[in-house]
């Protein structure tokens, strides 16, 4: 079975550039979640969906970050513009009941 | 809001037994998870306790949970230079982790 996909794997960017950055959940779990890692802060939860629908995003940073999750396979999480304190790892997961698993991540750069 | 904490840093001498703890504060917390991260790598799944449950062993796992207290524990018996990593206690309903324990074993 595939587990949860990310893409891209490393992207590095510029200042006041936009960036999207993609989840595709494990097929048959209907909650999905965005986070991000920095030493500085730790693993924040960012986002979470449940059957497509947003139902917390209090984690989210500014209103530079968006998510949306158009279909129960598949999540982005842009930013616009992207500053330079936003580089971290973005991690996205994926759960149905007890079972949770997490992408890879987005290790994410801006310059 | 919800909240994971744990201690940072855990070091201990090969083949002893590794104890890492983490309290939370959302007492309609479903499950527990136990998460371990290998440097420059992704999450793995541990292991996961239902809140109903006390304890839960899994080979050289056992997880403890006080609900009373909302203390969770990870026990790691003979713990190998393999184990080293950073551990995350999470709980579900929103997912939310814990600070990290760094886990440094010593040969």
């Amino acid at each position: 079975d595939a587990g949860v996909i990310q893409s891209p794997r490393h992207e590095v960017t510029e200042m006041g550039q936009e960036v999207t950055l993609r989840c595709k959940p494990i097929s048959g779990h209907n909650s999905l979640f965005w986070y991000r890692q920095t030493m500085m802060r730790g693993l924040e939860l960012l986002i979470y969906f449940n059957n497509n629908v947003p139902i917390d995003d209090s984690g989210m940073p500014e209103d530079r970050f968006s998510a949306k999750m158009p279909n129960a396979s598949f999540s982005t999480l842009k930013i616009q513009p992207s500053e330079p304190r936003d580089s971290a790892v973005y991690f996205c997961a994926s759960s149905f009941g007890q079972v949770a698993g997490f992408g890879p991540g987005t290790r994410l750069t801006v310059l | 809001g919800e909240d994971v904490e744990q201690s940072l840093f855990l070091s201990v001498r090969e083949g002893d037994s590794s104890v890492i703890n983490c309290t939370y504060t959302d007492s309609s917390s479903t499950y527990l998870y136990w998460y371990k991260q290998e440097p420059g790598a992704g999450l793995q799944l541990l292991t996961y306790i239902f809140s109903n449950m006390d304890m839960k062993q899994d080979q050289r796992l056992t997880v403890l949970l006080n609900k009373k207290d909302k203390h969770l524990s990870l026990r790691i018996a003979d713990t190998q230079t393999g184990d080293s990593a950073i551990y995350f206690c999470a709980e579900y309903d929103k997912l939310i982790f814990g600070t990290g324990t760094r886990l440094q074993v010593f040969p």
